[in-house]
């Protein structure tokens, strides 16, 4: 079945740390995107790419980073720059080329300091 | 900047005991306006998507609706496995979607 897979699902950053998020999608979509969720909150967009090789910031990028070098991956790197890194982490992708596409997520990834 | 605003917060509802849920928006130019279900722990799970004013889908006992300002999710008849928060997004000219915090639906049996 087609998806997209977020892992770990659980992470733990000790400070001054940096860690990695891994998302793999095999929807063979183009766009790709990271959100960040904390209790109480909408979604807010981190990083997105529309095509392989490039990616734009989304609203709250500082202290975060992402490469997308393939066009089924997307990892999100947590950098110890960023001050309040505890929450929970989304991954999607959609079809690019249309607005209106329909973004599918994956199960998450929950990250909490030490 | 796009604003999307959900009401209620929380609603708990006897089984059988239909109810709507808002999702009021503000937004220049809207392309699109997004529904998903979220259990806890797990991602969002895409419902339905309304492109205008008048528009309406249906899945099971769901059914969305949309007007210039705001979109109704209106659950008829719930069932406990209904339960679970709901999430409004909009997209106007660009890829991005701005969310709504969310309104999470309890039903009892």
């Amino acid at each position: 079945d087609g998806g997209i897979t977020q892992s770990p699902k659980y992470l733990f950053r000790k400070e001054g740390q940096n860690v990695t998020l891994s998302c793999e999608q095999n929807l063979n979509h183009d766009a790709m995107y990271w959100y960040r969720q904390d209790p109480g909150q909408g979604l807010r967009l981190i990083y997105y790419s529309q095509i392989v090789n490039d990616f734009q910031k989304g609203d709250i990028a500082e202290g975060y980073s992402v490469s997308r070098e393939k066009k089924e991956s997307f990892p999100l790197t947590v950098t110890s720059a960023q001050k309040n890194p505890t929450a929970f982490y989304l991954c999607a992708s959609s079809r690019r080329g249309r607005v209106g596409q329909p973004q599918h997520f994956g199960d998450g990834t929950r990250l909490s300091i030490l | 900047e796009d604003q999307v605003t959900q009401s209620p917060e929380a609603l708990r509802l006897q089984e059988g005991e239909s109810s709507s849920l808002n999702c009021s928006y503000t937004v220049s130019g809207l392309r699109g306006l997004f529904w998903y279900r979220q259990d806890p722990g797990k991602g969002p799970e895409f419902l339905f998507t309304l492109y205008s004013a008048g528009e309406e889908k249906e899945k099971e006992r769901l059914k969305a609706t949309l007007t210039k300002k705001e979109s109704f999710l209106h659950i008829t008849a719930p069932k406990p496995e209904d339960s679970a928060t709901y999430l409004c997004a909009v997209q106007a000219n660009d890829y991005k979607l701005s969310f709504g915090a969310g309104t999470t639906v309890t039903v009892r049996a």
